[in-house]
């Protein structure tokens, strides 16, 4: 069964920390890997990632893929409070209907 | 300007009645999407569409009824065979050859 796994479910952190946050993932005919971030309504697109190996950076936020391990992770350094927030990652598949499997999520709270 | 746009904002349903969601996109988008959120899970697919009079049953398609009559169009009916349907409805739409999807801002559906 396709599945995407997001790890920690949620983190507690102090303001300026850096966090680290987790995807892995077994499905058929991946495509690529998308990282959203979710506050108290829709989801924003973060990032998209297809190949291995390329960090892809906005800001504080940088993220990197790893293929041949079938892992994501997201790195947010020096966090404010506007940084919590739920992260989904989500891996789209080739050939598959246009559908995305989605994690959990990882719930992130950043205190001041 | 292009988005996604979701009415109601919230949604109060009485036992045994039908509820309409609407969702509307203006960003040409081919495929479109309908996901449940319950507080601490991950997005499930509801139904989705990749073109126009055609749409396919996610994984939690019971209870639900959609039609894609429009390309800008995407209504998602919650009906009275749903017997759980207080959650948050988030529909997304995107090109068909780019996985990332893009969001609406949500509708809160609650019973009475």
């Amino acid at each position: 069964e396709d599945k995407v796994v997001q790890s920690p479910l949620s983190l507690v952190v102090h303001e300026g920390d850096t966090v680290t946050l987790n995807c892995s993932y077994e499905v058929t005919n991946f495509r690529s890997l998308l990282w959203y971030k979710q506050e108290k309504k829709a989801p924003t697109f973060l990032f998209m990632l297809t190949s291995s190996g390329i960090e892809k950076k906005s800001g504080r936020l940088s993220s990197i893929l790893d293929k041949k391990e079938l892992f994501s992770i997201l790195n947010i350094t020096a966090t404010q409070t506007g940084d919590s927030a739920v992260y989904l990652c989500a891996v789209d598949q080739l050939n598959r209907d246009d559908k995305i499997i989605f994690g959990k999520g990882t719930r992130l709270h950043i205190l001041p | 300007d292009g988005g996604i746009t979701q009415s109601p904002k919230y949604l109060f349903r009485k036992e045994g009645q039908n509820v309409t969601l609407s969702c509307e996109q203006n960003l040409n988008h081919d495929a479109m999407y309908w996901y449940r959120q319950d507080p601490g899970q991950g997005l499930r697919l509801i139904y989705y569409s990749q073109i126009v009079n055609d749409f396919q049953k996610g994984d939690i398609a019971e209870g639900y009824s959609v039609s894609r009559e429009k390309k800008e169009s995407f209504p998602l009916t919650v009906t009275s065979a749903q017997k759980n349907p207080t959650a948050f409805y988030l529909c997304a739409s995107s090109p068909r050859t780019v996985g990332a999807q893009y969001f609406g801002p949500g509708t809160r559906l609650l019973v009475l």
